[in-house]
């Protein structure tokens, strides 16, 4: 069964560049939220999008930029990276039809230097 | 806001043994869903069980399987005969039900080591 895709898979900036993480949700799903997981840490939420809007926002940081395109994959902008952003961006989809499932990416990992 | 919380930050488990991970949660919401995550070295999300929180029954999923107490918001995991393909970090989450059913809160994690 397709999964949820995430690109890149490994990821290498110095501060303050710009980056931009892809997500392809699985093929019918139609909601996307991406999370942060720093080093020893849970996954926190930054942000959704369902139908192409922006459904609920966490602790995402002012530099950071996201959305969702017509084909439903999206695609998360940072900008001005901070040593502190160095994480393991994961991105999950659901379809809305369907709560109780949510299917996670394997996950971008973003190390700044 | 809801929030989850997993008092045992490392357990330890002998092969083939049973361990039971705990999560406790807090929400002033009737409709949700939980879920047990594990994720290895690779990092990759991976999902244990879940459970609806309508069902008084608690889900099961081959060695895995739920205590779900409603009423105290408790949701612990049980692992059976405790394989050393477990070893990883346990997430517990929750997720609301919903027209507006979305992001999940996670735990801080415990780490499960098994020992052969």
């Amino acid at each position: 069964a397709a999964g949820v895709i995430q690109s890149p898979r490994h990821l290498i900036k110095e501060k303050r560049e710009t980056a931009t993480l892809k997500c392809y949700p699985i093929p019918r799903h139609d909601t996307v939220y991406w999370y942060q997981q720093g080093p020893g840490q849970d996954p926190q939420f930054l942000i959704s999008f369902y139908e192409k809007m922006q459904s609920d926002k966490g602790s995402i940081p002012d530099r950071f930029s996201a959305q969702q395109f017509s084909d439903y994959h999206s695609e998360l902008n940072m900008s001005s990276l901070e040593l502190g952003d160095s994480a393991l961006y994961f991105c999950a989809s659901s379809s809305s039809g369907v709560h109780y499932e949510q299917y996670f990416g394997p996950g971008t990992r973003l190390t700044v230097t | 806001a809801q929030t989850v919380t997993q008092s045992q930050p490392e357990m330890s488990v002998q092969e083939a043994e049973t361990v039971t991970l705990s999560c406790t949660y807090d929400t002033s919401e009737s409709d949700y869903y939980l879920f047990w995550y594990k994720q290895p070295p690779s990092r990759q999300m991976i999902l244990v069980i879940r459970q609806e929180a309508y069902k008084q029954q608690n889900a099961t999923e081959n060695r895995f399987s739920v205590n779900f107490q409603k009423a105290a918001k408790s949701f612990s995991l049980k692992i059976s005969d405790s394989q050393l393909g477990d070893a990883a970090m346990y997430f517990c989450a929750y997720r609301s039900d919903g027209t507006n059913a979305g992001k999940s809160t996670f735990g801080d994690g415990t780490t499960l080591t098994v020992k052969p």
